[in-house]
């Protein structure tokens, strides 16, 4: 399966400050990736679609502008949580998915802390 | 639409013991069907899947079959170890989408 690497593992930020996580494909050239959002206990709720060399397809009800995503290469897609708040705390998890009705490759998620 | 209903958990057994975690599924057309494994502060792991009806997935003892008729993909293991302590979510796909179930938290004790 794909190798998927996300950076950083771990980020602490002051609130108001803006935060850039990276998804990378190591092995697969990805023309979609995905980014979800864990809360503690529970499921992965997706966000977004990143479409290489196009606009990001944002899931009803998350703010795209607050969640700025970045797919410029086939390898690489960014997701950068804007003018954090402790809210926006939470596990944040990208991956990447071969084909139509295939499973998909998880990166190893980044844990964002706002204080 | 498509979702996915999982058993609450935790479920908490003793080593050796038999594992089932109930998975039932509604979806439109014939999704694949995938069981996803979490360990603590990771991401996660594909763990088995299935893609059409009476497929059955298997992977470190682990198996799951794909029931059409009662739209199940339930988790089975015969005897768990403590390693096997994590969190487990049934997906199913749509195009290039997953849909994941709760997830359910197993612990496993020596």
């Amino acid at each position: 399966g794909a190798v998927v690497s996300q950076h950083p593992s771990w980020v602490i930020c002051k609130s108001g400050t803006s935060v850039k996580i990276e998804c990378r494909s190591l092995d697969f050239q990805a023309t979609t990736m995905f980014w979800y959002r864990q809360f503690p206990k529970q499921s992965l709720m997706l966000m977004a679609t990143s479409n290489e060399g196009s606009k990001a397809t944002y899931e009803q009800g998350v703010e795209k502008d607050k969640f700025l995503i970045n797919h410029a290469s086939l390898t690489l897609s960014t997701l950068t949580v804007t003018s954090a708040h402790p809210e926006d705390s939470s596990f944040y998890i990208c991956s990447v998915g071969q084909g139509m009705n295939t499973e998909a490759f998880f990166g190893q998620g980044t844990r964002l802390t706002v204080v | 639409g498509n979702s996915v209903t999982q058993m609450e958990g935790p479920v908490t057994l003793s080593e050796e013991a038999f594992l089932t975690i109930n998975c039932t599924y509604t979806a439109t057309g014939y999704p694949s069907l995938f069981w996803y494994v979490q360990y603590p502060g990771e991401g996660l792991q594909l763990l088995l899947k299935a893609t059409k009806a009476d497929d059955k997935g298997s992977n470190k003892g682990f198996e799951a079959t794909y029931r059409k008729e009662t739209t199940s993909f339930h988790l089975e293991k015969g005897s768990v170890q403590v390693s096997d302590s994590a969190v487990y979510f049934c997906a199913l796909s749509y195009g290039n989408k997953l849909v994941f179930g709760a997830g359910t938290i197993l612990r496993v004790k020596s």
